[in-house]
């Protein structure tokens, strides 16, 4: 157990909806981080946030935007979904601000199935 | 381009046969982070081992040994007396200081031991 915490664990919806996923980072990890893993795209970095800053960005969606608050939780909302989105996505959180190479501790993850 | 290249897709042994996965990596930065992550069937990702660019000894833990060799960008990950709970996918990362430390992840190798 890695100690960061995602849910739902399973999202089943249709396209064009709107789904929020949650993410908690380890006790004590100020960054929390978001990647998509999908069959064509592999692992993918999509944002990160370090302590409710916006700090990197990767190969993210117009129709993607993520926040992470106060207490540090994020959430991904991923919106007029389209079937490519189907995909693994998890979030993973390291102590550091990712100025430095952090090891990166991952959830479990999210399935969504966009039918 | 891609970053990270695990060149082979699949690889499958026998209990007890030792196994070596290769990763090659690209460059230009010359402080970067190198990472093993390990996936199971369940899905989850799994941190192995990183490694920054000034540290080229070899490690061993357990029955993982991890050899960098930066003379040819590599990053080759050995499992000895491979066991049938080694079987996952593994995947080779890439954190660089000039991409905001960013993980950029292979392709993966999965490895199947047989009993």
């Amino acid at each position: 157990d890695s100690g960061v915490t995602q849910t739902p664990k399973h999202l089943i919806t249709a396209t064009g909806q709107r789904v929020t996923l949650r993410c908690s980072p380890r006790s004590g990890d100020l960054s929390v981080y978001w990647y998509q893993q999908s069959l064509d795209q592999g692992l993918q970095f999509l944002i990160q946030y370090y302590n409710g800053e916006e700090r990197a960005k990767g190969n993210i969606l117009e129709r993607f935007s993520a926040q992470q608050f106060p207490d540090l939780h994020s959430e991904l909302n991923l919106s007029s979904l389209e079937l490519g989105d189907s995909a693994l996505y998890f979030c993973a959180s390291s102590v550091g601000g990712g100025t430095s190479g952090n090891e990166q501790f991952f959830g479990p993850g999210t399935r969504l199935t966009v039918l | 381009a891609q970053k990270v290249t695990q060149a082979q897709t699949e690889i499958s042994v026998v209990e007890k046969e030792d196994v070596t996965l290769d990763c090659v990596y690209e460059t230009r930065d010359t402080t970067y982070y190198l990472f093993w992550y390990k996936q199971p069937p369940s899905g989850e990702l799994v941190f192995l081992i990183r490694r920054n660019s000034f540290d080229e000894q070899n490690e061993i833990s357990g029955r993982y040994s991890w050899n960098f060799q930066k003379s040819t960008s590599s990053f080759n990950f050995t499992i000895t007396a491979s066991q049938v709970v080694d079987s996952a996918v593994y995947f080779c990362a890439l954190s660089e200081v000039n991409n905001d430390y960013k993980l950029s992840f292979g392709a993966g190798t999965t490895v199947t031991v047989r009993a």
